[in-house]
């Protein structure tokens, strides 16, 4: 079956340095879907990235998806104590909304 | 908050009882998803039902059994649960199934199997 593995599975930053998550998909995608999960939470979306090597961003987070729509990429840029949590993909292969969840990238940042 | 209410917040259950977990929306949706998120695996979709009909079954056992009585409710029947199935089960809501709608979370039912 379709796996999503993401790396890494954690990172622990100072705040003010840069933060990369890599997601990578067994199979082709339709699109893929971010979302981040604070501790004791619950998914929250971020994002979605629908073409081949689009790339959007949301002020601090830059968010990329792959030529062959099989890879993804989250960037956020200088760090803040609100980042902290876990970062997943999410991916469809097709039209009818069926995600698959990535591994997970946490992250934690100290001051 | 999401929209998305879920109760209990908190079960715990011994391997004989049977209990119903509760998801609603508020947001107007007419798809509804269960998931599963164990510690140290990922989330993993359970059902989806679009327009109060079951469209996916991710090889559930049929110790869970899914209801969904019109497209702002679904449960979630459990009954002879195994410890295994600790874990934190989260309801999704979206505007319908379409692969491009996005999915709004509830804050779960942290659910632990004696």
């Amino acid at each position: 079956g379709q796996q999503v593995m993401q790396i890494p599975q954690y990172q622990h930053v100072q705040e003010g340095e840069d933060f990369t998550t890599y997601c990578n998909s067994s199979t082709t995608l339709s699109n893929i879907q971010w979302y981040k999960q604070r501790p004791g939470g619950h998914p929250v979306f971020l994002i979605q990235l629908v073409k081949s090597g689009e790339v959007k961003k949301q002020k601090r987070l830059t968010f990329q998806f792959g030529e062959a729509k099989k890879n993804s990429s989250l960037h956020i840029t200088a760090t803040q104590t609100t980042d902290v949590g876990t970062y997943f993909c999410a991916g469809n292969t097709g039209t009818a909304s069926k995600l698959t969840f990535g591994t997970g990238t946490r992250l934690q940042v100290t001051l | 908050e999401t929209g998305v209410t879920q109760t209990p917040r908190h079960l715990v259950m011994g391997m004989t009882n049977k209990k119903s977990l509760k998801c609603e929306q508020h947001l107007g949706h007419n798809a509804m998803y269960w998931y599963k998120q164990s510690a140290k695996k990922p989330l993993e979709l359970m059902f989806v039902y679009n327009f109060k009909e079951q469209t996916e079954n991710n090889s559930v056992p049929s110790r869970f059994s899914p209801e969904c009585p019109n497209s702002s409710h679904l449960f979630l029947h459990l009954h002879t649960l195994q410890p295994e199935d600790s874990a934190l089960y989260l309801c999704a809501s979206s505007l319908t199934s379409a692969s491009t709608d996005t999915q709004y979370f509830g804050p779960g039912t942290r659910l632990t199997v004696l």
